[in-house]
């Protein structure tokens, strides 16, 4: 069974203290690894698609990186706007329709 | 270029009660996506549209949940009688393929009391 397990669950930095949000999964051939940012009461928004073990994508403060059992955010020099609930979600390929399995978030705050 | 969009945004209800969610995707976007989101947790699929037709629906509650998109284009999804175990945010995405990014609509919190 697809499963994606984040940690950690709550994660609090001072601005500019940099640091790594962690996305450990299992997938019968993976598509895609997914990441996206939600802030209260809003919808998750669309933040990288990664597809491949040892592919790296780049956003302004955020990096996101992928192997073949775990991705990882890297966040540096936060500032207290980066403050948000980050999903991981993966999309498995064989006989998978392409829809996501998320993990059930890790919510940074940022202090100025 | 405009999002997805639903309505209404909050809806509070009676257990029991019948209440319905209506989604408009990305101009263009194929695939429509229901997904159920409980506080504290990532959302969950309920169901998948392919133009109008259903993809996914295997998580679904068919006894109580209902959804349709006839035209390919709007959706609803209905709740009839709502438990209290559905109060959650119900999130409507969509995108141009099966496999490409979704893009999700702003979320209806439902409260059954």
């Amino acid at each position: 069974e697809d499963q994606v397990t984040q940690s950690p669950e709550a994660l609090r930095l001072q601005e500019g203290e940099s640091s790594s949000l962690n996305c450990s999964y299992t997938v019968s051939g993976l598509r895609g690894l997914f990441w996206y940012r939600q802030d209260p009461g809003k919808g998750p928004e669309f933040l990288f698609t990664l597809y491949s073990a040892g592919e790296e994508k780049e956003k302004e403060r955020l990096k996101a990186t992928l192997t073949k059992k775990e991705s990882f955010l890297h966040i540096t020099a936060p500032k207290p706007e980066d403050s948000a609930t980050y999903l991981c979600a993966v999309q498995g390929g064989y006989g998978n329709t392409g829809k996501l399995i998320f993990g059930q978030g890790t919510t940074l705050q940022v202090k100025p | 270029e405009a999002g997805v969009a639903q309505s209404p945004r909050y809806k509070i209800i009676e257990k029991r009660q019948s209440v319905a969610f209506w989604c408009n995707p990305i101009s263009g976007h194929a695939t429509l996506y229901w997904y159920q989101q409980i506080l504290g947790q990532g959302p969950k699929l309920l169901i998948q549209f392919q133009n109008n037709g259903v993809v996914d629906d295997s998580q679904l509650p068919k006894d109580r949940f209902s959804a349709e998109r006839l035209k390919g284009v709007d959706s609803t999804l209905k709740i009839q009688p709502a438990k209290l175990e559905d109060s959650a945010v119900y999130l409507c995405a969509s995108s141009s393929g099966s496999y490409n990014e979704q893009f999700f609509g702003p979320g209806t919190r439902l409260t059954v009391l």
